[in-house]
């Protein structure tokens, strides 16, 4: 079974700061990986997805992640913090075989200062 | 515009009382699933089903059930024998039923609060 551990329940940077949310996998093989995003009271909508391809994915409003199988790491970043971009971030992960649910992370929260 | 209604956004209920969470889609989508939020615990599936008539439980399936008697619409209900059901429930869908590479589509939620 693959899963998922997001280090750092909470996440501060400034506005125009480097984002760095971190995720790392468990898994036997390779899995595929997502990042969503969540705005209070809503639903969840995909950033960007890992689907075995090219390592460094690049999604909505900035954000990218870099697969690294040696690490076994997913993790999210953006350049340049805006304030629009504090939310709940969550890493999922889902094996490549057969049919697989998604498993998610506990999720880690971006706030964003002036 | 194509998406997932989920209702009511808010639901009170006493303890005791079973509910049902109201969950349809417009996107033709094969595979419908129902997650459980809870604060700090990300989100763990319920149940999902990948065809019309038929489901499959979830990580957290005692206490809950669901049906799929049509392709639009997978209503979750949250039974008394649910201990602690007061939590934020999501439902999503994906396209295809046969693949991890699924991205989900989700709804805005139901807040369930057990007085």
């Amino acid at each position: 079974a693959q899963s998922v551990t997001q280090l750092g329940s909470h996440v501060s940077v400034s506005e125009g700061a480097l984002v760095l949310l971190r995720c790392n996998y468990s898994s036997s093989v390779p899995p595929y990986l997502f990042w969503y995003v969540q705005y209070p009271n809503q639903g969840l909508q995909l950033l960007l997805k890992y689907t075995s391809a090219a390592t460094l994915v690049k999604g909505i409003n900035g954000f990218e992640a870099e697969f690294k199988k040696s690490e076994t790491s997913f993790h999210l970043t953006k350049p340049s913090a805006h304030m629009s971009d504090a939310a709940e971030y969550f890493c999922a992960v889902s094996g490549t075989s057969g049919y697989s649910t998604l498993t998610f992370g506990k999720g880690t929260m971006l706030l964003v200062s002036p | 515009d194509g998406g997932i209604t989920q209702s009511p956004k808010y639901l009170f209920r006493k303890e005791g009382q079973n509910v049902t969470l109201s969950c349809e889609q417009n996107l033709n989508h094969d595979a419908m699933y129902w997650y459980r939020q809870d604060p700090g615990q990300g989100l763990r599936l319920i149940y999902y089903s990948q065809i019309v008539n038929d489901f499959q439980k979830g990580d957290i399936a005692e206490g809950y059930s669901v049906s799929r008697e049509k392709k639009e619409s997978f209503p979750l209900t949250v039974t008394s024998a649910q201990k602690n059901p007061t939590a934020f429930y999501l439902c999503a869908s994906s396209k295809d039923r046969g693949s991890g590479a699924n991205v989900l589509t989700f709804g805005a939620g139901s807040r369930l609060t057990v007085l």
